[in-house]
C-alpha cells in the first residue's frame, strides 16, 4: 500500500498571500488530520476530517481552514500568511484503531 | 485537556548501551498513548501504542514502553541502541475513539555516540 502523500514538499510564500496544501491518505483510510510543527511550539493539532466533515479542531485562528473530498483527499488552506506560519505541516491518515500514519510533510516558508 | 511532558530535551548515549526516554502525561480521563520517531526531514513514524490491556508494549526496531497508570508515565526503552536510532522521539496522547487529535510532548533528541 502506498503511504500518505503530501504536495508540495516545499513552498515559499510572502506575507499576506494564501496557500493550499494537499494530502492523499492511505487507500481505505477515511480520516485525515493536520498538524503544524514549529521549533517553538512543537507539534500542534490543527483539525481532523472524517467522511468530508470536520470532526475536531485545534486552537488555531480562522485563517486556517481545510476540507476533505469524497475520495478522502484533503486540503488545508492558510489565508493572509504571517511570518509565524512558517512551519512543517504534517498530514496523517488514521485507522479505526486510532493509529495515525504521517506523510513527509510540506515545509512552508513565509518571507 | 490532556498534556504531555517529556522530561529530557536531549539524551546522549553510547552505541550498544541501553536507553530510557521519559514521558509523563496529565489527563482526567483514560487516554491512548503513543511514541513516534522522526528522522531528519521526514514525517513521524509510529513506534508503538498503548490502547488497553498489557501495560508492557513492544514496538518496532526493538523498542518497548511500559504504561504506569499510578505514575501517569509511559517511558520508552531500548536495551541496546544503534547509530541509526539517532532521531527525535515524541510521546503523544489522545482520548481515542475519534474524540480529538494527538497531543504531543516537546520531543527528545536521542544522540547516539560511537
Amino acid at each position: 500500500k502506498a503511504g500518505v502523500t503530501q504536495t508540495p514538499r516545499y513552498l515559499i510564500k510572502t506575507r499576506g498571500q494564501q496557500v493550499t496544501l494537499s494530502c492523499s491518505p492511505i487507500s481505505g483510510h477515511r480520516s485525515v488530520s493536520w498538524y503544524q510543527q514549529t521549533p517553538g511550539q512543537g507539534l500542534q493539532f490543527l483539525f481532523e476530517y472524517f467522511s468530508e466533515t470536520q470532526r475536531n479542531k485545534g486552537n488555531f485562528p480562522g485563517r486556517f481552514s481545510g476540507r476533505q473530498f469524497s475520495n478522502s483527499r484533503s486540503e488545508m488552506n492558510v489565508s493572509t500568511l504571517e511570518l509565524g506560519d512558517s512551519a512543517l505541516y504534517l498530514c496523517a491518515s488514521k485507522t479505526s484503531a486510532d493509529e495515525q500514519f504521517f506523510g513527509p510533510g510540506t515545509r512552508l516558508t513565509v518571507l | 485537556a490532556q498534556s504531555v511532558t517529556q522530561l529530557d530535551s536531549q539524551v546522549p548515549v553510547f552505541e550498544e548501551a541501553p536507553v530510557e526516554l521519559r514521558c509523563n502525561y496529565s489527563s482526567s480521563v483514560s487516554v491512548y498513548l503513543f511514541w513516534y520517531v522522526q528522522y531528519p526531514n521526514q514525517g513521524l513514524q509510529l513506534l508503538l501504542k498503548y490502547l488497553s490491556g498489557s501495560t508492557l508494549v513492544k514496538g518496532i526496531n526493538g523498542f518497548e514502553a511500559e504504561f504506569n497508570k499510578s505514575q501517569t508515565s509511559f517511558h520508552l526503552r531500548k536495551p541496546s541502541v544503534h547509530i541509526s536510532d539517532t532521531a527525535e522521539y515524541f510521546c503523544a496522547v489522545s482520548l481515542g475513539g475519534g474524540a480529538d487529535g494527538l497531543t504531543f510532548g516537546k520531543g527528545t533528541h536521542l544522540i547516539i555516540q560511537p
